[in-house]
């Protein structure tokens, strides 16, 4: 079973409107963390937020907002007044850490394309 | 502040012919160390992950190794490149978990690799 999915692969939206990027995951681990990462054609891939297991709060950094919901196993990235600049793959991650050991995944991605 | 780069940032290689990618990371001590990489259109695969000087741990089999020779250096490694191994492969660091999920994972700029 696929421990991140992103069933995305492409979305359109127009400059201005907020979109919303999905992302469930599958874990049996208490304590994970969930991260978004945003890859623009020049194959940097640029850190945008976390979100841990145990935080109480949907995290929020500036124009991007996680909006984690623990019993649905979702972490969607919500990113409001969308930009031109915005256009890049997106990228949902979960980290597990269990003795000692981690297991990093990254999802399939998703290409968001902001439309003037 | 800290800083990965890796090198060289884009390469083609016969096939056959030996590999080595670099990665050093500055500003940090003791950091886990990450190589992805990344097909065309396709996320992230996690090939190696290294929690200090000589511990590799190889997540995927493959004709490819790495090694940490330094606490801050880690090099990938083939001696003879297949056409599958092409792709991008990124560098990434983060502080050791001790048992915390939530450390933000940091990429480097990527190398483009080509296997001819």
């Amino acid at each position: 079973a696929q421990k991140i999915t992103q069933t995305q692969p492409g979305m359109f939206v127009q400059e201005k409107e907020a979109v919303t990027l999905d992302c469930t995951y599958d874990t049996s681990d208490p304590s994970y963390g969930l991260f978004w990462y945003k890859q623009p054609s020049s194959g940097e891939m640029i850190f945008l937020i976390y979100q841990g297991s145990y935080d109480q709060q949907n995290a929020t950094e500036g124009r991007y907002s996680l909006n984690f919901q623990k019993a649905r196993k979702s972490a969607n990235l919500v990113i409001s007044a969308s930009q031109l600049g915005d256009s890049a793959m997106y990228f949902c991650a979960m980290r597990e850490v269990n003795f000692g050991n981690e297991k990093l995944t990254f999802g399939t991605g998703t290409r968001l394309t902001i439309i003037p | 502040s800290q800083t990965i780069h890796q090198w060289p940032a884009t390469l083609v290689q016969p096939v056959g012919s030996p590999l080595s990618l670099e990665c050093t990371v500055e500003g940090t001590s003791n950091p886990n160390l990450y190589w992805y990489r990344q097909a065309a259109g396709r996320g992230l695969q996690l090939l190696f992950y290294s929690v200090g000087i000589g511990q590799i741990s190889s997540e995927v089999p493959q004709n490819l190794s790495a090694s940490r020779p330094q606490d801050r250096q880690f090099i990938l490694s083939s001696k003879k490149l297949l056409l599958s191994d092409s792709g991008f492969y990124l560098c990434a660091w983060s502080s050791i978990s001790f048992g915390i999920s939530g450390n933000t994972i940091y990429f480097g700029e990527g190398s483009w690799l080509t296997v001819v």
